[in-house]
């Protein structure tokens, strides 16, 4: 297994511009999520699934989308991207059973300028 | 509001000596408590998990944590520290009534003297 991927590794961006983070995993999690890592702030929930076709907000859901067609698959869209949005970002996922711990993806580096 | 505390941005401790990093929580019911790791450049690693049961909890690499409902806390410990446990390292907690959505402290960066 693969585990969760993450593409691309690093992007750079120009304020305005919109681009898609992408996510797939193969352990046929129903959960995803999104985070976003800042230096001394942790890690930040975006938005998540629950599974195929069902989304919601998490703690920092301005400026970004998301939509679960499939189960494995779960990308993250910058509509118009901000020097805010610098960051680094994370999907997860994880069984829906309560508790079970997430598994983490490599990371993207985003660069807004 | 933060509802997962830890309370210490950067430890610094000599080879050899022992680690506690605190966490503590601020939910009203018990969470699902997890400490994650993550080295320079790469992702978050599971150290560990408490779900319920015991309050002391063995993990990877040597790693325990004990749970303290009394003090809401779910601290990290290692008797022996080596030089490649320097690290940045997450308390995180998921609320089971928000099941999949990891609540994540602010992380302590470790370091390891010679």
């Amino acid at each position: 297994n693969a585990g969760v991927t993450q593409t691309p590794k690093f992007q750079v961006l120009k304020t305005g511009q919109s681009m898609t983070l992408q996510c797939a995993q193969d352990m046929n999690h129903e959960y995803m999520s999104w985070y976003r890592q800042d230096p001394g702030m942790g890690l930040r929930l975006i938005h998540y699934s629950v599974g195929a076709g069902i989304t919601d907000q998490g703690e920092v859901p301005n400026g970004y989308n998301v939509s679960r067609s499939t189960t494995e698959d779960f990308p993250l869209r910058l509509l118009s991207a901000a020097p805010s949005q610098t960051s680094v970002y994370f999907c997860a996922s994880s069984y829906a059973t309560q508790g079970y711990e997430q598994y983490f993806g490599p990371g993207t580096r985003l660069t807004v300028t | 509001a933060q509802s997962v505390t830890q309370p210490d941005i950067h430890i610094t401790v000599s080879e050899g000596a022992s680690l506690e990093l605190r966490c503590n929580y601020s939910y009203g019911a018990t969470p699902y408590l997890f400490w994650y790791v993550q080295s320079p450049g790469q992702g978050l690693q599971l150290l560990l998990k408490y779900f319920s049961g015991d309050t002391l909890v063995q993990g990877i690499k040597g790693f325990e944590a004990e749970f303290k409902r009394s003090q809401s806390s779910f601290n990290l410990r290692k008797p022996s520290v080596h030089w490649s446990d320097a690290a940045e390292y997450f308390c995180a907690a998921d609320r089971g009534s928000t099941l999949g959505r990891l609540y994540f402290g602010r992380g302590t960066q470790l370091t390891v003297w010679p």
